[in-house]
């Protein structure tokens, strides 16, 4: 296992259009998150699934954005209607809860610019 | 909620020295988990170390450290001996023990190490 994978690495978009980004998790883990980090910035949690259920949503994942994790393998990150604002660096990682904390492995990132 | 606060925006030091990069955290939490992770130009985030707040013992991996004072709520990063690889930008990030893995992170700071 070669660890996280995200796909693709960099998206450039024209504002209006939807986009998705795919994240491949380490195999056996059973939760999975996703992050935004604008630059400059820390990653800002946005949600995350143990298996296939989603958990947990943040206040910044406004209406049009939209994550599924089908049958608890990859994740898949929908954005519509695409804003100038949602350029970012958008983060995966993924973690083996086995009681205490887990420690989450993050993948490269998928890289959005909105023109 | 949680905030994690990253004073230095940047920091150079020549190698083979020591530098300490400063972090301080704000809960009402009373066990949780602190660490440093380290994010590579163009790579991956990857945790460098993690301190438990119920252990009082300082967490150390190789040549980093940390100093863990919870009564003042700072999480301070010491590497020693640095290494041209040790170029990265290093951000804190917090989390609770129980609940999901969810980070809470800093705004990083961005350490250079000089030949």
């Amino acid at each position: 296992d070669t660890g996280v994978s995200q796909n693709p690495r960099h998206k450039i978009t024209k504002r209006g259009q939807n986009v998705t980004f795919r994240c491949d998790p380490i195999s056996e883990h059973n939760r999975l998150y996703w992050y935004r980090q604008t630059l400059g910035q820390g990653p800002e949690f946005l949600t995350y699934f143990q298996n296939e259920a989603q958990l947990e949503k943040s206040r910044l994942l406004s209406d049009r954005f939209s994550a599924e994790r089908p049958k608890g393998s990859f994740s898949t990150l929908e954005i519509q209607r695409t804003e100038q604002g949602d350029s970012a660096m958008y983060l995966c990682a993924s973690s083996f809860r086995q009681g205490g904390s887990g420690e989450l492995f993050f993948g490269e990132g998928s890289r959005l610019t909105v023109l | 909620a949680q905030t994690v606060t990253q004073s230095q925006p940047e920091m150079s030091v020549q190698e083979a020295e020591t530098v300490t990069l400063s972090c301080t955290y704000d809960t009402s939490e009373s066990n949780y988990y602190l660490f440093w992770y380290k994010q590579p130009p163009s790579r991956q985030m990857i945790l460098v170390i993690r301190q438990e707040a119920y252990k009082q013992q300082n967490a150390t991996e190789n040549r980093f450290s940390v100093n863990f004072q919870k009564a003042a709520k700072s999480f301070s990063l010491k590497i020693s001996d640095s290494q041209l690889g040790d170029t990265a930008m290093y951000f804190c990030a917090f989390m609770k023990s129980f609940g999901n893995e969810k980070l809470t992170f800093g705004t990083g700071t961005r350490l250079t190490i000089i030949p």
